[in-house]
């Protein structure tokens, strides 16, 4: 059973840049959340995906947008990049049953530096 | 208002001892309640989820935690703590009156003595 990937593992982007980070969800799972931890804190909910459309979102601005494709990947875009969004950003996948319950199953997270 | 909150920034115990991390939270609804661990430059590692059922649940690597609903209670324990077990740990909940948001905690720093 292959776990949550994620890439690329680090990325450093310049203030006002787009980024796309990537991530396959685990065999089987097609529930996708992505979190963005800043240094020292706790991960911050971005949104979830299930079944290729947005079904929960965090108090994060619009610049923040994502995509789930059929085979339950996905990728977050973040636009006009700020210093603040300098953080490791994990994305988390989740099997289809009642996945309010579920376990999230993380990825390694891809940490992004902007300057 | 904080959904889940960890009162320790820090936990220090020695090796053989027992150890608890406090998790305290507050929801809408019913508490979907979560634990997991990290690891330096690691993802995050789930230990265990309370539900529904007994309120004291049992999860990975001798782990424990007991739901407390009147105090709105999630504490981490275990009964003899580890070298191996010094990480960060968090806990979560999902609120399903809020979105279906996922909150974490700011996160506990275990440091077992040897």
């Amino acid at each position: 059973e292959t776990g949550v990937t994620q890439s690329p593992t680090h990325l450093i982007k310049t203030r006002g840049q787009q980024v796309t980070l990537r991530c396959s969800s685990q065999s089987g799972h097609n529930t996708v959340s992505w979190y963005q931890q800043a240094l020292g804190q706790g991960p911050q909910f971005i949104f979830q995906y299930y079944r290729e459309e947005e079904n929960g979102r965090g108090n994060f601005p619009p610049r923040f947008s994502g995509l789930q494709f059929p085979n339950y990947s996905s990728e977050l875009n973040v636009n006009a990049l700020e210093l603040d969004d300098s953080a490791l950003y994990l994305c988390a996948s989740s099997p289809q049953t009642s996945w309010f319950q579920e376990t999230q199953y993380f990825g390694p997270g891809t940490r992004l530096l902007v300057l | 208002a904080q959904s889940v909150a960890q009162p320790e920034d820090q936990v220090n115990v020695a090796e053989g001892n027992p150890l608890t991390v406090k998790c305290t939270y507050s929801v809408s609804g019913n508490p979907y309640l979560f634990w997991y661990v990290q690891y330096p430059n690691r993802g995050l590692q789930f230990l265990l989820k309370y539900i529904t059922g007994d309120n004291l649940v049992k999860g990975s690597y001798g782990f424990e935690a007991e739901f407390n609903k009147s105090q709105t209670s999630f504490h981490l324990k275990k009964p003899s703590a580890l070298v191996s077990d010094s990480a960060l740990y968090f806990c979560a909940v999902r609120d399903r009156g809020a979105g279906n948001q996922f909150y974490f905690g700011t996160g506990t720093s275990l440091t077992v003595i040897p």
